[in-house]
């Protein structure tokens, strides 16, 4: 089974510039889950949805954030207009349906923004 | 106060020694407890789960869980180099949300 897919693996833009972010599910999985990574904060949830729809998002953190998750096998997270301090590692995840199902994780994208 | 805890580390343990790596949490109710390995430049890993009071072991690694204590453990006998990596801890609590602690970073030392 391919695992959860996300891409690019590394992005650098300049500050001002729209970053979108992408991510595939494992195939079956209903519930998607957004985190970003850094080194003052360590692993923080951004959004979470489940059957697509978005739970909470109480994790974002302005309204430069918005994700989308438009079918069952894609999601995406978008910054518009990115900063310097949303430089970091953004992975995603996804889980089983039921309670209490564990996440698997995405390689991730690591994000420079100059 | 964080919903879950660990010490941050780093810690250092010989090879062969074994490794034991702690976590609290705040939610009494929470059920469902994970471990994942986080190697330097890559994803989180899930390496272990545990749902009831008492030890699970998988090969090397054993999750052990006190509810009452509000304690998760996880414990690597004969380490080896390759589990140099952070170890992050993670509860399930509330409406069915994830929390991880910050992990805690371990060197085994050859």
């Amino acid at each position: 089974d391919a695992g959860v897919i996300q891409s690019p693996r590394h992005e650098v833009t300049e500050m001002g510039q729209e970053v979108t972010l992408r991510c595939k599910p494992i195939s079956g999985h209903n519930s998607l889950f957004w985190y970003r990574q850094t080194m003052m904060r360590g692993l923080e949830l951004l959004i979470y949805f489940n059957n697509n729809v978005p739970i909470d998002d109480s994790g974002m953190p302005e309204d430069r954030f918005s994700a989308k998750m438009p079918n069952a096998s894609f999601s995406t997270l978008k910054i518009q207009p990115s900063e310097p301090r949303d430089s970091a590692v953004y992975f995603c995840a996804s889980s089983g349906t039921g309670r209490n199902q564990p996440q698997h994780f995405g390689d991730g994208t690591r994000l420079s923004i100059l | 106060q964080k919903e879950v805890e660990q010490n941050s580390g780093p810690l250092s343990v010989p090879e062969g020694a074994i490794a034991s790596l702690n976590c609290t949490y705040s939610d009494r109710g929470s059920q469902s407890f994970f471990w994942y390995r986080q190697y330097s430049g890559k994803s989180p890993e899930l390496i272990m789960s545990i749902y009831s009071n008492g030890d699970k072991e998988d090969g090397r690694f054993t999750a052990q869980l006190n509810k009452a204590s509000q304690y998760v453990s996880l414990l690597i006998r004969d380490s080896q180099p390759s589990d140099s990596a952070t170890y992050l801890c993670a509860v399930i609590s509330g409406a069915n949300n994830l929390f991880f602690g910050t992990g805690t970073r371990l060197t085994v030392i050859p």
